[in-house]
């Protein structure tokens, strides 16, 4: 069964870095776009990143852009996010998830990851 | 960037109830428009795509529709289970835009 694994999630202080993993199993993980999305505690959904399949073309979010990074190692198959810079207000649960379209990006999320929590405070 | 706003914010039904949820966006989609069902706790779960495709396991009784800026999310007979936030969103292009979500509880 197709699967996405998050992890690396922590308690971090503000202005300090750390690094999120996604990794897939069960499904051709390099023909795939992936995304990132996060909630924040008790709020909706935000749109965060999202990362092309060959690993060539990668998007932001206003909110994150210029502090956070994506990557993809597809030998591996993992796709990382790396947060800088960290705020309170990213505090939230991290999901990755697939888009449905083969080798697009510009489809819907058709398997989520069961999310890893950030928590940014001094 | 095009939002997408959904209404009503919460909402409480009766089970049995015919349940509708609109989802708008600022500028036309064409019918890149999914949903997804979110049970406190949990993760998201995609309902629909393509305006009203129903995605495989999905009840039948959740239905989708609309096309360009204008969508609903329609629950025919609202169960128990139904209770849930449920998200409209954008997929034409990045940003891949959520709706704020609407909170339904049974009554």
């Amino acid at each position: 069964q197709a699967q996405l694994v998050e992890s690396g999630g922590g308690v971090v202080q503000p202005g300090t870095s750390l690094t999120l993993s996604c990794t897939a199993s069960e499904f051709t993980f390099s023909i795939y776009g992936i995304h990132w999305a996060r909630q924040a505690p008790g709020k909706g959904l935000e749109w965060v990143s999202l990362i092309s399949p060959e690993g060539n073309s990668q998007f932001y979010g206003d909110s994150v852009r210029g502090r956070f990074t994506v990557s993809r190692d597809n030998s591996k198959n993992t796709v990382y996010l790396h947060l800088n810079g960290l705020r309170g207000e990213d505090t939230a649960i991290y999901y990755c998830a697939k888009e449905a379209n083969l080798w697009g990006i510009a489809g819907y999320f058709d398997l989520w990851g069961q999310g890893t929590l950030v928590t940014v405070s001094s | 960037d095009i939002q997408m706003t959904q209404s009503p914010s919460s909402l409480s039904a009766s089970v049995g109830d015919r349940v509708t949820i609109t989802c708008r966006a600022s500028q036309g989609i064409s019918h890149s428009l999914a949903w997804y069902q979110q049970k406190p706790g949990k993760v998201p779960r995609l309902l629909i795509y393509s305006v009203s495709a129903l995605q495989s396991g999905v009840p039948s009784r959740f239905s989708g529709s609309g096309f360009g800026t204008d969508f609903t999310l329609t629950i025919s007979s609202l169960q128990p289970e139904d209770v849930a936030t449920y998200y409209c969103q954008k997929y034409d292009r990045v940003p891949h835009t959520f709706g704020q979500g609407t909170r339904l509880e049974i009554k």
